[in-house]
């Protein structure tokens, strides 16, 4: 089974620090990979996605991620973080043999301090 | 434009009673997904259903039932509740089949359950 796992449960920062957020999976075929966010009183919202080619991914509000094979991982990065950005991210990934179903990480807390 | 919508928001039910939870996906989005979050965890993947049809079903019992309708609307059912089935139950929806992973999940707001 398809498992993912995120190491850092609550993460606090000052503004203007860099972030990143470790995502591991466990599937040895081709997969897609995800991160989401929720801020505070918000739905989950996509922040970006890895499907193919270029393993550095670019996703919105100035976030990437890097998709590294040989580490089954898919790192959170932002160079420099901002009050705005507190909020629970979570890594998901979904795989060949089971496109249709996602699984999620249990979440990091990111905690911005202003 | 209306995002997805989920009803209710809260609702305290007793064991061994059932649930029916609602949604509405996007307009136009034809895929609608559940999961299930439990406190300090990641949403679980419950059901897919895609053109009123299930696509994928995750490790839950058979006390777990869903379908959608004819406009893409999906109801979630939970027989004999449990304790352990207080959660947020979100919905997911989508344009097309996420099968391919191509395709962007939009999620609701959640429907709180507590079971006491």
């Amino acid at each position: 089974a398809q498992s993912v796992s995120q190491h850092n449960h609550h993460v606090i920062l000052s503004e203007a620090a860099s972030l990143e957020l470790g995502c591991n999976y466990s599937y040895g075929g081709t997969v897609n990979l995800f991160w989401y966010v929720q801020y505070p009183g918000q739905h989950l919202q996509l922040l970006l996605k890895y499907f193919s080619g270029d393993p550095l991914v670019k996703g919105i509000k100035g976030f990437e991620a890097e998709f590294i094979k040989s580490k089954f991982s898919f790192n959170l990065r932002k160079p420099s973080v901002q009050w705005s950005d507190t909020a629970e991210y979570f890594c998901a990934v979904n795989g060949q043999y089971n496109f249709n179903k996602f699984y999620f990480g249990s979440g990091t807390k990111l905690n911005v301090k202003p | 434009d209306a995002g997805v919508t989920q009803s209710p928001t809260h609702l305290i039910k007793t064991r061994g009673q059932h649930v029916t939870l609602r949604c509405s996906p996007i307009s136009g989005h034809k895929s609608v997904s559940w999961y299930q979050q439990v406190l300090g965890q990641g949403p679980q993947f419950i059901f897919q259903y895609y053109e009123k049809e299930e696509r994928g079903r995750g490790n839950f019992p058979d006390r777990f039932s869903a379908r959608q309708f004819p406009n893409y609307s999906s109801e979630l059912n939970v027989n004999a509740l449990l304790l352990g089935d207080s959660a947020l139950y979100l919905c997911a929806s989508s344009l097309n089949f996420v099968g391919t992973g191509a395709d962007t999940q939009y999620f609701g707001p959640g429907t709180r359950l507590t079971v006491l």
